[in-house]
């Protein structure tokens, strides 16, 4: 069965300061991995997605990379500002056709 | 528009009472999801319809019934209300596909419940 990991669980960084959140499977046998952010509150928020075949995508400040064979996969985000602050999860659908989630990072960019 | 929309945010009930939580999405998706989050953020899926067909049910209890009326829509009923069933419930679609064009999983904006 698919385990996914996102460390660190929590990350607080001031503002403008390049960052990454890491995200690892066990599973190599995955379809894609998405990104997402979570507001307190709110539904989660796709920010990201990369298929297997791909190595990374980019969408503004935000980069994520796949790299398939050693089960992991970072999001890196520019010049962080406080409107970045929220919970950023990680899923990877595997070839069994089903989404597995991390338990996500908790990002505090401070003014 | 709210692409994926579910009915209502907050639910605050008794033990043993009966509710249910709507969804709708409106992005001509034909797969549709039910997730519970805990306390902990832990995402865990518990149904998922593919035009309007059953392909994943999880292990959860049967009092909880998704219905799926047509392929916008998947609700969910839940019997006799327990203490544990106070979680966020998040609904999800996306378009079906296999292999390295698997769509993109889209949520909704989650339905508190609160059992008292």
């Amino acid at each position: 069965k698919q385990e996914v990991t996102q460390i660190p669980a929590a990350l607080s960084v001031p503002e403008g300061e390049n960052l990454v959140l890491n995200c690892s499977f066990t599973d190599s046998a995955i379809y894609n991995l998405q990104w997402f952010r979570q507001d307190p509150g709110k539904g989660l928020t796709s920010l990201l997605l990369i298929q297997s075949s791909q190595r990374e995508q980019t969408s503004g400040r935000l980069n994520a990379s796949l790299d398939k064979s050693s089960g992991r996969s970072t999001l890196y985000i520019a010049a962080s500002q406080p409107g970045d602050s929220a919970t950023y999860l990680c899923a990877v659908y595997d070839t069994g056709n089903q989404f597995y989630f991390g338990t996500g990072t908790s990002l505090t960019v401070i003014p | 528009d709210t692409a994926v929309s579910q009915t209502p945010k907050y639910l605050v009930t008794q033990m043993g009472n009966d509710k249910s939580i709507k969804c709708e999405q409106n992005l001509g998706h034909d797969t549709m999801y039910w997730y519970k989050q805990d306390s902990k953020k832990f995402l865990k899926i518990m149904f998922s319809y593919n035009n309007k067909e059953l392909i994943i049910n999880e292990t959860v209890p049967n009092r909880f019934s998704p219905k799926s009326p047509d392929k916008a829509h998947l609700n969910l009923h839940i019997n006799s209300l327990e203490l544990g069933d106070s979680a966020v419930y998040f609904c999800a679609s996306r378009h079906y596909s296999q292999g390295n064009s698997a769509g993109e999983l889209f949520f909704g904006e989650g339905s508190r419940l609160t059992v008292l």
